[in-house]
């Protein structure tokens, strides 16, 4: 079984400020791991995936994200945020060698909201 | 990039009837599609994982008669909530996964709202 842990429930952050949303994980085997981002009343973009090679992962919109192996981490970052980034992110991980479906085990999300 | 169109977006029903969201595929073939039901302010939790031509899988907890679930082509998947109650109100959100190598990426569609009265 595999859990994913956000520790932040919501981050506020000023415009043009960098921030950082935490991920860790849990999984006995070795897992695919995503970041998606919900705007109000929307579904899922992508934002970002690590599925093998290099651990620093570069998304759209400026995101970038680095799996550590050894901390079981998957933490997203961006330098420079704009007010357009407000919104709720997610951590999925799902396991390279699944069950039939290879189902998503999402966190908790976190809120980031961008002030002015 | 691909698509997946959920429909509809916003749905108000009476307690005791039922609902019909639809989820395609666009530009794509899905062999499996997933169904999530999302509380205000929490994650996604996984319903059911729906196979092209199979019964669907439902997730413990989920009461299949309750919710059903038929994908009967490669680009459309249906969720059913059957004899709706309040307490079913909730944003249902579905996904589609390419059927070539993906690697288990999943697109999203944009979400039904549902409230029953």
């Amino acid at each position: 079984a595999q859990s994913v842990t956000q520790l932040d429930s919501q981050v506020p952050v000023f415009e043009e400020a960098p921030v950082e949303l935490r991920c860790n994980y849990s999984s006995s085997v070795s897992v695919y791991l995503f970041w998606y981002v919900q705007y109000p009343n929307q579904g899922l973009q992508l934002l970002l995936k690590y599925l093998s090679g290099s651990t620093l992962v570069k998304g759209i919109n400026g995101f970038e994200a680095e799996f550590n192996k050894s901390q079981t981490s998957f933490h997203l970052r961006k330098p420079s945020v704009h007010i357009s980034d407000t919104a709720e992110y997610f951590c999925a991980v799902s396991d390279e060698i699944g069950a039939a479906g290879n189902k998503l085990t999402f966190g908790g999300g976190t809120r980031v909201l961008v002030k002015p | 990039g691909a698509v997946v169109s959920q429909h509809p977006s916003w749905v108000i029903c009476k307690s005791g009837t039922s609902v019909k969201i639809e989820c395609r595929s666009l530009d794509f073939q899905a062999t499996t599609m997933f169904w999530y039901r999302q509380f205000p302010k929490q994650s996604l939790m996984l319903m059911a994982t729906s196979n092209e031509g199979s019964k669907a899988t439902y997730e413990q907890g989920v009461e299949k008669d309750k919710f059903l679930i038929n994908h009967a082509s490669l680009t459309l998947s249906t969720l059913t909530v059957t004899s709706a109650h309040p307490e079913d109100s909730s944003f249902y959100i579905c996904s589609a996964r390419v059927s070539s190598l993906s690697k288990n990426i999943q697109y999203f569609g944009a979400g039904t709202r549902l409230s029953v009265l």
